[in-house]
C-alpha cells in the first residue's frame, strides 16, 4: 500500500530529553512536510523539504532540527530547546513541490507529551 | 490580519441540510486552493482542491473560487453526522511558493 508513516503514534518524554518523530512514505513524492497542531488550531510549518539533501524553515523552527537524506524519509527532532514540546506533529508528502498545484497528503500523526 | 482566515465556528446544521463553510486569504498571488476534513484525533484528509474561478463539484462537494474577491468556500449539500468535523482551508502560491498555509479551522456539526 502506498501511503506516509509516522511512528509511533504516542510518543512520551521528559523534559529536557530529545525525541525523534519518524516519517516515511513510498509515494515518490519529492516534498516532505512537517507541521504542529495545537488543541482548537490550525496547522503550523516547522520545517519543509523540496529535494533531498535540502530543507528550510518554516514558521516555527526554534527548538526543531530536521534531516533528508532519503526520498523517503523526513524525520524530525525535537530538541530539549522547544519551549513547549507537547503537541501533534503531523508529517505531509506533496508530488509537485511549490508549482502553484502542491495538494499535500498527511500522515497518520504523533501525539508528543512531555512532562 | 491572518493570512487565511476561515468563519468562525461552531457551525451546526441539520442533517440533510447545506453547509457553506468560508474562508478568505490575503496574498493576491495565491494560485491553488484546498479543502481538508479532519475528524477528532486523526490526520487532515485532502477533499477538495481549486485553482480557477468558479465552482468545482465532487458528490455532494463544491469549491468555489472567486480570486477578485479573495475568497473560496466548500458548500457540503445534504449534509450527513459523518460529515461532523474539522474543515481546513489551505492556500499555495505567491508569497508562499512550495508551503501551504492554513486557516484555523471551522468545527462541523450535523445534527439528526
Amino acid at each position: 500500500d502506498g501511503g506516509i508513516t509516522q511512528s509511533p503514534k504516542y510518543l512520551f518524554r521528559k523534559e529536557g530529553q530529545n525525541v525523534t518523530l519518524s516519517c516515511e512514505q513510498n509515494l515518490n513524492h519529492d516534498a516532505m512536510y512537517w507541521y504542529r497542531q495545537d488543541p482548537g488550531q490550525g496547522l503550523r510549518l516547522i520545517y519543509y523539504s523540496q529535494i533531498v539533501n535540502d530543507f528550510q524553515k518554516g514558521d516555527i523552527a526554534e527548538g526543531y532540527s530536521v534531516s533528508r537524506e532519503k526520498k523517503e524519509s523526513f524525520p524530525l527532532t525535537v530538541t530539549s530547546a522547544q519551549k513547549n514540546p507537547t503537541a501533534f506533529y503531523l508529517c505531509a508528502s506533496s508530488p509537485r513541490p511549490g508549482q502553484g498545484a502542491n495538494e499535500q497528503y498527511f500522515g497518520p500523526g504523533t501525539r508528543l507529551t512531555v512532562t | 490580519q491572518k493570512e487565511v482566515e476561515q468563519n468562525s465556528g461552531p457551525l451546526s446544521v441539520p442533517e440533510g441540510a447545506i453547509a457553506s463553510l468560508n474562508c478568505t486569504y490575503s496574498d493576491r498571488g495565491s494560485q491553488s486552493f484546498f479543502w481538508y476534513r479532519q475528524y477528532s484525533g486523526k490526520s487532515p484528509e485532502l477533499i477538495m482542491s481549486i485553482y480557477s474561478n468558479g465552482d468545482k463539484e465532487d458528490g455532494r462537494f463544491t469549491a468555489q473560487l472567486n480570486k477578485a474577491s479573495q475568497y473560496v468556500s466548500l458548500l457540503i449539500r445534504d449534509s450527513q453526522p459523518s460529515d461532523s468535523a474539522t474543515y481546513l482551508c489551505a492556500v499555495a502560491g505567491g508569497t508562499s511558493y512550495g508551503k501551504l498555509t492554513f486557516g484555523q479551522g471551522t468545527i462541523l456539526t450535523v445534527h439528526p
